[in-house]
């Protein structure tokens, strides 16, 4: 079963924007986290979320949490060419033990 | 401090022949996780192991696919009589706990190829 679905399917960008990604999900979480991924590569953990966080930060990124609505933001700020990757949301779909990752947002950052 | 080690990193198989793929966890690591990723998709959840132990295989085909994490060595995640719709990359992912409640680390992921 697919949990996450992200939001916009694809982006693009140039330099110095701000990327904001969306993701959303169907059953209850203890927690979500996002993922990213550079083509062809494996992924790289970006940032965990709680069920009772609304807001993290880490770096040039910012994540929400709502869950009342069941959604999250990813937030890029001062973009880079970098950053260029597909980013997945993922949660722990009905408090199992395992990740259940969205379909991705394909960022492109244009220098 | 090596992270989850994935090989072969690129596998070309014939249809009909086997596909193994083995995923070294991240150093004291006894939880693993295997994910297929279709191109232009996500990932997809296939199997859970700690270590001699299946947790969850809700995501694993019933028919040609095997995984193990035996007390020694790497886990094996194995694909027999593999078919065209095989073709995906295979991402193995490790945890020192249980529980989706931790970050878990991913290998590079393995690249079968079916022709």
């Amino acid at each position: 079963s697919q949990q996450g679905e992200e939001d916009p399917q694809a982006l693009s960008i140039q330099e110095g924007e701000n990327a904001t990604m969306n993701c959303s999900y169907k059953t209850s979480i203890n927690n979500l986290q996002w993922y990213r991924q550079n083509s062809g590569r494996g992924l790289v953990h970006l940032i965990l979320i709680r069920s009772n966080e609304r807001e993290k930060h880490s770096g040039r990124l910012r994540v929400t949490l709502d869950t009342s609505k069941k959604s999250s933001s990813l937030l890029i700020t001062a973009s880079r060419a970098a950053d260029t990757a597909s980013y997945f949301c993922a949660t722990d779909e009905g408090n199992t033990d395992k990740l259940i990752f969205g379909t991705g947002t394909r960022l492109q950052v244009f220098p | 401090n090596a992270g989850v080690m994935q090989n072969p990193r690129h596998l070309v198989r014939r249809r009909g022949q086997e596909a193994r793929l083995r995923c070294s966890p991240v150093k004291g690591h006894s939880h693993v996780y295997w994910y297929r990723q279709l191109p232009e998709e996500g990932l997809k959840f296939m199997v859970y192991l700690q270590k001699e132990n299946i947790i969850d295989e809700s995501g694993m085909p019933k028919e040609r696919f095997s995984a193990e994490f035996p007390k020694e060595g790497p886990s094996i995640l194995r694909i027999q009589q593999v078919v065209r719709g095989d073709s995906a990359a295979y991402f193995c992912a490790s945890s020192p706990f249980s529980g989706a409640a931790n970050t878990i680390y991913f290998g590079e992921g393995s690249w079968l190829t079916v022709v």
